[in-house]
């Protein structure tokens, strides 16, 4: 079965420094991956998302992240961090089938 | 325009009663899903359902049932609520485009349960 793990429940860091969230995903089959963002009492909006092609994906409000295959991970950075920025995070695999699953999700704080 | 509405945004409810939130898509999806969101923020997939079959997890009580009137439309119906049924409920939808593509879920705004 499927599987989404994200490091750390909890993530803090100051304005202007490196956000580096991290997913891993265990998976048999080449999965297709997502990042979405969650703000306060919102629904979930996605960030960025992995098919096929370039590994290295980039998303909006200056988010990437990297497929990485032999590591199964996609983590998700961003070179900056802007208070706008804190929120929960949530990895996602998506193996066919339309079955998403879901990661517990990192909140991220960022300092002034 | 929203792209995937649910109604109502808050719901408080007495124990026992049955109540239903509504999920409406203009996206023109053939994929719609419930998931729940607990107190810890960790969302849990309840139904998918498509024109062609209902899945659903089997973790959840057969008190929740999905109703699906047509292709938009995906409601949650809930009878007999019990206090560990307070959550956040999203609706979502997705395009299934072909083995060799998959979409992302889009998400409505969530409706927040208390069951009292």
């Amino acid at each position: 079965a499927q599987s989404v793990t994200q490091l750390g429940s909890h993530v803090s860091v100051s304005e202007g420094a490196l956000v580096l969230l991290r997913c891993n995903y265990s998976s048999s089959v080449p999965p297709y991956l997502f990042w979405y963002v969650q703000y306060p009492n919102q629904g979930l909006q996605l960030l960025l998302k992995y098919t096929t092609g370039a590994t290295l994906v980039k998303g909006i409000n200056g988010f990437e992240a990297e497929f990485k295959k032999s590591e199964t991970s996609f983590h998700l950075t961003k070179p900056s961090a802007h208070m706008s920025d804190a929120a929960e995070y949530f990895c996602a695999v998506n193996l066919g089938g339309q079955n998403f699953v879901f990661g517990p999700g990192t909140r991220l704080s960022v300092l002034p | 325009d929203t792209a995937v509405s649910q109604t109502p945004k808050y719901l408080v409810t007495q124990m026992g009663n049955d109540k239903s939130i509504k999920c409406e898509q203009n996206l023109g999806h053939d994929t719609m899903y419930w998931y729940k969101q607990d107190s810890k923020k960790f969302l849990k997939i309840m139904f998918s359902y498509n024109n062609k079959e209902l899945i659903i997890n089997e973790t959840v009580p057969n008190r929740f049932s999905p109703k699906s009137p047509d292709k938009a439309h995906l409601n949650l119906h809930i009878n007999s609520l019990e206090l560990g049924d307070s959550a956040v409920y999203f609706c979502a939808s997705s395009q299934e485009a072909g083995a060799a593509y998959y979409t992302e879920a889009f998400f409505g705004q969530g409706t927040r349960l208390t069951v009292v």
